[in-house]
């Protein structure tokens, strides 16, 4: 079965800093990986998707995560903080074959600061 | 387009009431799930569809009856509530049912069964 963790219930940084949410997979197939963000009291919204096209992808509001086989790895960076990027970030894993059902991680509340 | 909707945004129930909650997409999506999020637990996968009159059990699905009439409505049904089943419910949908494919996520109803 495949499974994500995420690596750190709470992050925070400061405005302008890096930002650095972690992602580890567990897959027996190659995974197609995901991370959603998701604002106070709303919905989740997708951020980027590996999809095996590219090893780095680049997604919405400047973010962007390596694919990284070798260290099972799909770390989401952003090289600049700003304040609305406050929210929580969750990472995704679907399997080929399971028609979309994916497996989520437990999710990190990002906290920016001034 | 609407996108995903979902009705009630809150509800509260007492331990054994029934209730529905309420699902609908308009983008012609053929692929619709539910998830349930708690607290440190991320979102787990509670039934699924992958086109109308063809549903399957996800992670959760104790408790939780589906039904799919139609490729714009999914709802969710809770035959007997209980404590356990507080949390926010959300539901997501995707064009096909393709293990890369976007999914889409409505704004969550947040029950609270006392």
């Amino acid at each position: 079965a495949q499974s994500v963790t995420q690596l750190g219930s709470h992050v925070s940084v400061s405005e302008g800093a890096l930002v650095l949410l972690r992602c580890n997979y567990s897959s027996s197939v190659p995974p197609y990986l995901f991370w959603y963000v998701q604002y106070p009291n709303q919905g989740l919204q997708l951020l980027l998707k590996y999809t095996s096209a590219a090893t780095l992808v680049k997604g919405i509001n400047g973010f962007e995560a390596e694919f990284k086989k070798s260290e099972t790895s799909f770390h989401l960076t952003k090289p600049s903080a700003h304040m609305s990027d406050a929210a929580e970030y969750f990472c995704a894993v679907s399997r080929s074959g399971t028609a979309s059902k994916l497996t989520f991680g437990t999710g990190t509340r990002l906290q920016v600061t001034l | 387009n609407a996108g995903v909707t979902q009705t009630p945004k809150f509800q509260v129930l007492k331990t054994g009431q029934s209730m529905t909650l309420q699902c609908a997409q308009d983008m012609n999506h053929e692929y619709m799930s539910w998830y349930r999020q708690d607290p440190g637990m991320g979102l787990r996968l509670i039934h699924y569809s992958v086109g109308a009159g063809i549903t399957d059990q996800g992670e959760v699905p104790n408790g939780y009856n589906v039904s799919r009439s139609t490729t714009e409505d999914f709802p969710l049904r809770l035959l007997s509530a209980a404590p356990s089943q507080t949390s926010v419910y959300f539901c997501a949908s995707s064009y096909v049912p393709g293990e890369s494919d976007t999914q889409y996520f409505g704004p969550g109803t947040r029950l609270t069964v006392l």
